[in-house]
């Protein structure tokens, strides 16, 4: 596609409930990136897909964190048991590989646990 | 650790002032990025700097790398309305990120 694009772009979800949340990058970049935004924040690393090489998953906050990308495409972010503190825009980024300089962003989800 | 604090937090000021923001850090890097973001967006790419006293010009904004390749500033002469955002640097491999500058311009 043209741009990155996310889905949903709203979600809200109880407490202890799984989400899911989907990325598709651009065509043929191999390089993917999970950041979460607290309101009015930087960006808060959770995790890369770099072409078919293991993913690092140094930024995830708990093992309740958990992506895939299939196909060396679309990657979805997976929450399970949701925590208030989770609440967040949840934002994913793609280059054509990890030595590009910037990133292109989808608008993100934002995801608020009640 | 690598850290990058950004300055100020925030900025409110009239249309046709200039300003200047910061991104610190005492880290060297290869290169850094500037973005901007608007509410319900992400950030979108501003500039790449690399190279160590590196100016770039983008119409009215002015990038400088510090020569040390720590530090990097944001110039805007003669701000517009439409530079409202949230600014924010980041590093090549972006892992990690400033926590940004909300500049606000008045009409």
């Amino acid at each position: 596609g043209a741009g990155v694009s996310q889905s949903p772009s709203n979600k809200v979800t109880e407490k202890g409930k799984d989400v899911e949340l989907r990325c598709d990058p651009i065509s043929g970049h191999t390089a993917l990136y999970w950041y979460r935004q607290s309101l009015g924040q930087g960006l808060e690393f959770l995790i890369y897909f770099q072409g078919n090489s293991a993913p690092d998953k140094s930024g995830l906050p708990s093992d309740r964190f958990s992506a895939e990308r299939t196909g060396g495409s679309v990657s979805t972010l997976t929450i399970q048991r949701t925590q208030q503190e989770d609440s967040a825009v949840y934002l994913c980024a793609s280059s054509r590989d990890l030595e590009s300089y910037g990133y292109t962003f989808g608008s993100g989800t934002r995801l608020t646990v009640v | 650790t690598q850290l990058l604090e950004q300055s100020p937090q925030f900025l409110s000021i009239q249309e046709g002032e200039n300003l200047t923001v910061y991104c610190n850090s005492s880290s060297v890097f290869s290169s850094l990025q500037w973005y901007r973001q608007e509410p319900g967006e992400g950030p979108v790419l501003l500039v790449t700097v690399v190279t160590g006293g590196e100016v770039k010009k983008l119409k009215r904004l002015t990038f400088q790398f510090g020569d040390a390749r720590k530090d990097s500033s944001l110039h805007i002469t003669a701000a517009q309305p439409g530079d409202t955002g949230l600014y924010l640097c980041a590093p090549n491999y972006q892992l990690i990120w400033g926590a940004g500058t909300k500049l606000i311009i008045k009409p």
